[in-house]
């Protein structure tokens, strides 16, 4: 079955500060990883998009990267701002079998505070 | 354009009632999609459309219809409204399927009781 676990699942931190938030993945065959950031109370908006041959992708202050060997991601914020608090949710897309279905897998997302 | 617009932002439902959830978007996208969001879940496909006329099955269809006459609306029926049912729901639309480089634009969301 495939899955997408993201950790930590809520982490606080200070304005200004640098972090990272992973997930690591189990969904074959991979095509694309995707992360999202949801704020409360709206839909999710999409950061960054990566497929196999890339490893890291950039969005102003975001950054994600893929090893798509070991099946894990990251997304590092740097420069954290108070509008940063939001959940920030890891998407993994298989290649659909007969161009079948969706074939994307939502992690349970990271929920990060960013305090003054 | 106003993207992925939904409606009602907020419903309460008393057990075996029925409704619709609306969704339409403006940027001419094939295919359209519904999403519930559990706490501590990751999103999960309810049903999709590949276009007007054609739509599909998810990863947790139960109790939920769909129809696709146009191009620009998917609304989202609740037979039979569960308990099991209170969660938000999301509608997303991208040109194509969400493959590959494939940006997926999501609604501002319905938020949905059961009672």
């Amino acid at each position: 079955k495939n899955q997408v676990e993201q950790s930590p699942q809520s982490l606080i931190i200070l304005e200004g500060k640098n972090c990272t938030l992973q997930c690591n993945y189990t969904v074959s065959p991979f095509s694309n990883l995707r992360w999202y950031k949801q704020d409360t109370g709206r839909g999710p908006v999409s950061l960054t998009i990566m497929t196999f041959s890339e490893n890291t992708k950039s969005n102003g202050r975001y950054t994600a990267t893929l090893d798509a060997d070991t099946k894990q991601s990251s997304l590092h914020i740097t420069a954290s701002q108070l509008s940063d608090s939001a959940s920030y949710i890891c998407v993994v897309g298989a290649t659909s079998i007969n161009n079948a279905g969706n074939m994307l897998t939502f992690g349970g997302g990271t929920r990060l505070m960013v305090k003054p | 354009n106003a993207g992925v617009t939904q409606t009602p932002k907020f419903q309460v439902l008393k057990t075996g009632q029925s409704m619709t959830l609306q969704c339409a978007q403006d940027m001419n996208h094939e295919y359209m999609s519904w999403y519930r969001q559990d706490p501590g879940m990751g999103l999960r496909l309810i049903h999709y459309s590949v276009g007007a006329g054609i739509t599909d099955q998810g990863e947790v269809p139960n109790g939920y219809n769909v129809s696709r006459s146009t191009t620009e609306d998917f609304p989202l029926r609740l037979l039979s409204a569960a308990p099991s049912q209170t969660s938000v729901y999301f509608c997303a639309s991208s040109y194509y399927r969400p493959s590959g480089r494939e940006t997926q634009y999501f609604g501002p969301g319905t938020r949905l009781l059961v009672l």
